[in-house]
């Protein structure tokens, strides 16, 4: 499964843009990069996903490199409820099921 | 609301009680997993049933126990535990099938064992 590298705390103010960065160097032609937020105390949040090209939804915006070895997830206008660590997953088919691994994310602290 | 419910949302319990975790998903989902998260540590993943068969078991203590009676519901159950296994609990289903199908999560099961 390939894994992932993101860094381990960013902070942004309130309004502003949040850009988080994922590397997934390792990544295979057809696994999935997803993003999840887990905000304390709660079960992790599906956010957006993507193979190759980018992706928008009403959360967020997903880039992927060309190479795929990286992405950024970007919240445009983060509030203080975006404040969750930041789970930058690949999707690692194995057999019949999914077998998704978790690393330990970027902790996202959004200021006032 | 995810589609994925888990109950109880919080649980205590003695070493020397048993208990079980239920998870039922409402999304028509054929894959279903259990994770454990401790405090300040990443997601573990625990058990994964596709198609109602336990695809994978990572090296879990037998004092934990799944069970998966159809496509919609999960238990696991729970017999002398220890201290160090107070943590989330969490459930989540997806389609057994295709990397680009997406896991939805539970809230998650408080477990304190005191």
């Amino acid at each position: 499964d390939a894994k992932t590298t993101q860094p381990p705390s960013m902070d942004c103010a309130e309004g502003r843009a949040a850009n988080l960065p994922c590397n997934h160097s390792t990544i295979s032609g057809n696994e999935y990069v997803y993003w999840y937020r887990q905000i304390h105390s709660q079960g992790p949040q599906y956010i957006i996903h993507g193979l190759k090209n980018n992706e928008t939804n009403e959360m967020a915006s997903l880039i992927i490199t060309e190479d795929r070895k990286s992405s950024t997830l970007i919240l445009p206008h983060a509030t203080l409820r975006d404040t969750a660590v930041y789970y930058c997953i690949v999707r690692g088919w194995k057999t019949s099921y999914d077998k998704v691994i978790f690393g330990p994310g970027t902790s996202l602290s959004v200021i006032p | 609301e995810t589609g994925v419910t888990q109950t109880p949302r919080h649980l205590v319990m003695g070493m020397t009680n048993k208990k079980s975790l239920k998870c039922e998903q409402h999304l028509g989902h054929n894959a279903m997993y259990w994770y454990k998260q401790s405090a300040k540590k990443p997601l573990e993943l625990m058990f994964v049933y596709s198609l109602e068969e336990r695809v994978e078991n990572n090296s879990v203590p037998s004092r934990f126990s799944p069970e998966c009676p159809n496509s919609s519901h999960l238990f696991l159950h729970l017999h002398t535990l220890q201290p160090e296994d107070s943590a989330l609990y969490l459930c989540a289903s997806s389609q057994a099938q295709g990397s680009g199908n997406t896991i939805y999560f539970g809230e998650g099961s408080w477990l304190t064992v005191v």
